[in-house]
């Protein structure tokens, strides 16, 4: 168990929706990161945050947000949802941004 | 910015082999390389990372090399058990407060009995 919580596990929810997945990192972890993973795709970065300020961007659509929260959890919002949002995205945390990432078991979205 | 490309993307070993996995980076100003494994219904687990300042490092059956002027690293996988079948992950990154960690697209490793 690496520690990272992600929740739901899974969601199901039709085009056009909007759905929040939330992330609790591992007790003391500053850094959150987003990341996706489409069937035989790799791990698309989407954004990372640090102690509540954001501090990269990735291949993010502007569809899709995210924010940190004073209790360094965070969470990410995606909007009028495609059939190509479908996939597995995963948080990960890690101490400090130049330390060794750890990642939840991630959220499964389907879009119908 | 930073591609990693990785090879093969699926590679099948009989059971007690060994199994090598390679990764190639294109900016040389990365210096953290780490490794992840993948279980089905998981999210990606670290089992090993190297920094630039080693050419290699070894823990049990595990170990990853680094050729910094070629710009490639690899996994190897010894005495290969059914557990190691997973998809694994390398990826590179500069560490630093404006940097993120690239990663490969995975290699499914299937460990035939």
């Amino acid at each position: 168990d690496s520690g990272v919580t992600q929740t739901p596990k899974h969601l199901i929810t039709a085009t056009g929706q909007r759905v929040t997945l939330r992330c609790s990192p591992r007790s003391g972890d500053l850094s959150v990161y987003w990341y996706q993973q489409s069937l035989d795709q790799g791990l698309q970065f989407l954004i990372q945050y640090y102690n509540g300020e954001e501090r990269a961007k990735g291949n993010i659509l502007e569809r899709f947000s995210a924010q940190q929260f004073p209790d360094l959890h965070s969470e990410l919002n995606l909007s009028s949802l495609e059939l190509g949002d479908s996939a597995l995205y995963f948080c990960a945390s890690s101490v400090e941004e130049d330390s060794p990432l750890h990642f939840g078991n991630g959220t499964r979205l389907t879009v119908t | 910015g930073e591609n990693v490309e990785q090879h093969p993307s699926t590679l099948s070993v009989q059971e007690g082999d060994s199994a090598v996995i390679k990764c190639t980076y294109s900016d040389s100003a990365s210096n953290y390389f780490p490794w992840y494994k993948q279980e089905l219904g998981k999210g990606p687990q670290l089992i090993i990372d190297i920094r630039s300042n080693v050419g290699e490092k070894k823990d049990q059956r595990i170990a990853v090399t680094l050729n910094k002027t070629a710009k490639h690293f690899s996994l190897h996988i010894t005495e290969t058990q059914p557990e190691d079948s997973a998809v694994y992950f390398c990826a590179a990154s500069k560490m630093n407060r404006d940097d993120k960690i690239i990663f490969g697209k995975g290699t499914r490793l299937h460990i035939l009995p």
